[in-house]
């Protein structure tokens, strides 16, 4: 079945600094779907990519699409510390959204 | 208004014991569904309903039965508690399978 995976588990950030986490897809996708879950709370819907090679941005964050729709990234600038959670990319299949294991930043003010 | 409201949000409960939980949505969304988390954050789907069919049962234990009495709520009722079903569960819906869902605020169950 699918399965899709992300890198890295975890990633400890300077303030201010940039990062990107990582996407990989075992089969093609119709679509690529981003989260961010808070601590504690529950995850929100971020964005989803439809179009290979598609590129959008959400003010300091910048998702991307690749061209063979088997991959996605998620790059954020100047990272704040409202940046602080996980962040799950997901993508559909079968009636359901398989979801990576996700990316859990920690911020250093 | 909630767009997703799970009730409750803590259950503390004995092994062995019965429990439901509730969740409705307001969004008008044809599909629902119920995702675990476990203690290392990995979101897995239980069950997926559209239009109060049930269309997945991914290999969840039958002590776990879903309900979908109308399109707008689905709820969770798990018989036998086991320690391991101790995690955060999540109600969630779509307007169809493959686009963006809106998650419930979550259930932690914990199994004593």
């Amino acid at each position: 079945g699918q399965q899709v995976m992300q890198i890295p588990q975890y990633q400890h950030v300077q303030e201010g600094e940039d990062f990107t986490t990582y996407c990989n897809s075992s089969t093609t996708l119709s679509n690529i779907q981003w989260y961010k879950q808070r601590p504690g709370g529950h995850p929100v819907f971020l964005i989803q990519l439809v179009k290979s090679g598609e590129v959008k941005k959400q003010k300091r964050l910048t998702f991307q699409f690749g061209e063979a729709k088997k991959n996605s990234s998620l790059h954020i600038t100047a990272t704040q510390t409202t940046d602080v959670g996980t962040y799950f990319c997901a993508g559909p299949n079968d009636y359901k959204l398989s979801f990576g294991a996700g990316t859990t930043v920690t911020v250093r003010a | 208004d909630t767009a997703v409201s799970q009730t409750p949000k803590y259950l503390v409960t004995q092994m062995g014991n019965d429990k439901s939980i509730k969740c409705e949505q307001n969004l008008g969304h044809d599909t629902m569904y119920w995702y675990k988390q476990d203690s290392k954050k990995f979101l897995k789907i239980m069950f997926s309903y559209n239009n109060k069919e049930l269309i997945i049962n991914e290999t969840v234990p039958n002590r776990f039965s879903p309900k979908s009495p109308d399109k707008a709520h689905l709820n969770l009722h798990i018989n036998s508690l086991e320690l391991g079903d101790s995690a955060v569960y999540f109600c969630a819906s779509s307007p169809t399978s493959t686009y963006g869902y809106t998650f419930g605020s979550g259930t932690r169950l914990t199994v004593v």
